[in-house]
């Protein structure tokens, strides 16, 4: 089964400074990743997602990830955070497909929680 | 487009009492996820649906839950009876089934049994 595991549960940088989550993975397959964003009372929105194409990976607000296949990773950096940057973020990665369905079910981190200082 | 809907927000009730949860998807999505965030447990899958057929329900914690999609634009999950330790936050996602779609998210359902 597919795991991923998220190194650091809170990370704090300072305002204009390089974001950097790590997130590794453990996989039998060649693995979808994704990650996903979680601000306060809200649910999951997805910032990018690998799917065997370009191992890096551009998203929304200013984030990339890059799949390093050799390192088992796929860790997710911003050159330069902002205030609104702070949030919960979630590595997951998805079992890979049955013959029968064209979805499958994720497997989330434990989410690293950013927070921007002023 | 509306996005997953949830309802309720937020919940209160009392040990024992049955809680039913609603999702309404969004609509062409096929696949339906329900989820359960804890800080001890993180987010964890319960039940997850493919045109309304329940697929996979290892992550259902016990007998006292229970998840319905009786058609396409809605799912419950219910909790009957409900314990003080089911206190958490209820998310459903919804996807289509193009592979690997991202999982839409709604706003969650906080649950607290007292």
């Amino acid at each position: 089964a597919q795991s991923v595991t998220q190194l650091g549960s809170h990370v704090s940088v300072s305002e204009g400074a390089l974001v950097l989550l790590r997130c590794n993975y453990s996989s039998s397959v060649p693995p979808y990743l994704f990650w996903y964003v979680q601000y306060p009372n809200q649910g999951l929105q997805l910032l990018l997602k690998y799917t065997s194409a370009a191992t890096l990976v551009k998203g929304i607000n200013g984030f990339e990830a890059e799949f390093k296949k050799s390192e088992t990773s796929f860790h997710l950096t911003k050159p330069s955070a902002h205030m609104s940057d702070a949030a919960e973020y979630f590595c997951a990665v998805s079992d890979f497909p049955t013959a029968n369905f064209g979805n499958e079910k994720l497997t989330f981190g434990t989410g690293t929680r950013l927070t921007i200082i002023p | 487009d509306a996005g997953v809907i949830q309802s309720p927000r937020h919940e209160v009730t009392e040990m024992g009492q049955e809680v039913t949860l609603r999702c309404k998807p969004i609509s062409g999505h096929d696949y339906l996820f329900w989820y359960r965030q804890t800080m001890m447990r993180g987010l964890e899958l319960l039940i997850y649906f493919n045109n309304n057929v329940p697929i996979d329900d290892s992550g259902m914690p016990e007998d006292r839950f229970s998840a319905k999609m009786p058609n396409a634009s809605f799912s419950t999950l219910k909790i009957q009876p409900s314990e003080p330790r089911d206190s958490a936050v209820y998310f459903c996602a919804s996807s289509a089934r193009r592979n690997n779609q991202p999982q839409h998210f709604g706003d969650g359902t906080r649950l607290s049994i007292l």
